[in-house]
């Protein structure tokens, strides 16, 4: 079955540490995007790849990294410069012109 | 940047009953998605509108493009427990090498059995 697979869903890490979100896709697609999710918020873009090797930032990049070597994956690194880290991190995916595919999500808590 | 309002921002309905909810936007779009989050879960793309006057139905679902294209709307009919979750709407303009999209903050739908 083709989708997308985000690891863990479930993250734990001490502030001050670095830590990188896995997203990997099978289904093809050129475009892959970060969105960070707080209770009662929207989606908030951080980053979006249209292409390997290459990214932009979105709307809420700072304290965030990201790569884009092969077209299937596409890792978010969290850094200790995001502030307040502890979110819901949804990865998601789509060719040009068709609708967002996302995975199921990794939720991160930094103590 | 863009905005997106959707509303209500949440709603407690009776089982049996249906939903309306709706999105408008400052901006036009040429793509209006509806997508439903289950708790713990990404969210999962119901319909999608391509032209302005749209009617699509999905099952109980029906969604509408608006004509101004600013605008668009879900109803759930009878509404059952398994509803319950985050309704998103998202505004998206194809074409000229854009990819991004712009949601709405979303309505949390209770269903009371």
């Amino acid at each position: 079955d083709g989708g997308i697979t985000q690891s863990p869903k479930y993250l734990f890490r001490k502030e001050g540490q670095n830590v990188t979100l896995s997203c990997e896709q099978n289904l093809n697609h050129d475009a892959m995007y970060w969105y960070r999710q707080d209770p009662g918020q929207g989606l908030r873009l951080i980053y979006y790849s249209q292409i390997v090797n290459d990214f932009q930032k979105g709307d809420i990049a700072e304290g965030y990294s990201v790569s884009r070597e092969k077209k299937e994956s596409f890792p978010l690194t969290v850094t200790s410069a995001q502030k307040n880290p502890t979110a819901f991190y949804l990865c998601a995916s789509r060719d040009r012109d068709s609708p967002l595919h996302f995975g199921n999500g990794t939720r991160l808590t930094v103590t | 940047g863009q905005q997106l309002n959707q509303s209500p921002q949440s709603m407690f309905i009776q089982e049996g009953e249906d939903v309306s909810m709706n999105c408008t936007s400052s901006s036009i779009f040429n793509t209006w998605l509806w997508y439903k989050q289950d708790p713990g879960e990404g969210p999962v793309l119901l319909i999608a509108l391509y032209k302005a006057g749209e009617l699509t139905s999905n099952g109980r679902l029906t969604a509408q493009f608006g004509i101004t294209r600013k605008d668009s709307f879900l109803n759930i009919s009878a509404s059952i427990p398994s509803d319950v979750g985050i309704y998103f709407c998202a505004g998206q303009i194809r074409g000229a090498g854009s990819y991004q999209l712009t949601f709405g903050k979303g309505t949390k739908l209770s269903v009371i059995p």
